[in-house]
């Protein structure tokens, strides 16, 4: 079975650094995208950008760009988001999302379960 | 590209035939999919190529539309489809979310 499995929930203080990820099975984790998205308490979803695991080629939305890092570690088919300095902006649910056809960023089939990231001092 | 969807709420009841419509601020082709979220849970693919059902979705999901504006009917709503729905571009970067649409009783 395809799946996306995602780290467990944090609380971080404003100014912490972060890393949360993301292990992908039962597929070669390499061929496909990996998208993370951003889903604010109560609000809609927000695009963060996507990794290529294969050569870790990454394109960042401008909203984003800067303050997250994008990832992976092949070995152990693993994708990450990080932050080096959290705000308490960034406090949100975080999703990761496999593309459906390899090689390629057209739609996004598998979805990790997300991780809640609690910035607070 | 920026993703107007309308509307952003939506009562209903069991048996009802609702749409919900997406208008892109550029045009995307049929570049386009929708996702449904139950709360708590990750969103999930229902229909991409703006009208290409995902496998294991119900037939009462519809998705039409090409160029800048698309559609999502549900044609005979049933308990489990009370949700939020989203549209999503997928032409260019950033791949830009629609605001979403919550369906309620």
């Amino acid at each position: 079975e395809v799946q996306l499995v995602q780290s467990a929930a944090e609380v971080k203080k404003p100014g912490e650094s972060l890393k949360i990820s993301c292990q992908g099975f039962g597929y070669t984790f390499s061929s496909y995208w990996i998208a993370w998205v951003r889903q604010m308490p109560g609000k809609g979803l927000e695009w963060i950008g996507v990794i290529y695991p294969r050569d870790s080629d990454t394109n960042y939305s401008p909203s984003f760009q800067g303050h997250v890092t994008f990832s992976v570690d092949q070995s152990i088919s693993t994708a990450y988001l990080q932050w080096s300095s959290l705000r308490d902006a960034d406090t949100a649910i975080y999703y990761c999302a496999k593309a459906a056809v390899p090689g390629f960023v057209n739609r996004f089939e598998t979805w990790g379960q997300g991780t809640l990231v609690t910035v607070s001092s | 590209i920026q993703l107007t969807q309308s509307p952003s709420f939506l009562s209903a009841s069991v048996g009802d035939r609702v749409t919900i419509t997406c208008r892109a601020s550029q045009p995307i082709s049929d570049s386009f999919a929708w996702y449904q979220q139950k709360p708590g849970k990750a969103p999930r693919l229902l229909i991409y190529g703006g009208s290409t059902l995902q496998s294991g979705v119900p037939s009462r999901f519809s998705g039409s539309g090409a160029g800048t504006e698309f559609s999502l009917t549900i044609s005979s709503l049933q308990p489990e489809d009370f949700a939020t729905y989203y549209c999503q571009q997928l032409h260019s970067y950033p791949l830009t979310f629609g605001g979403g649409t919550k369906v309620e009783i």
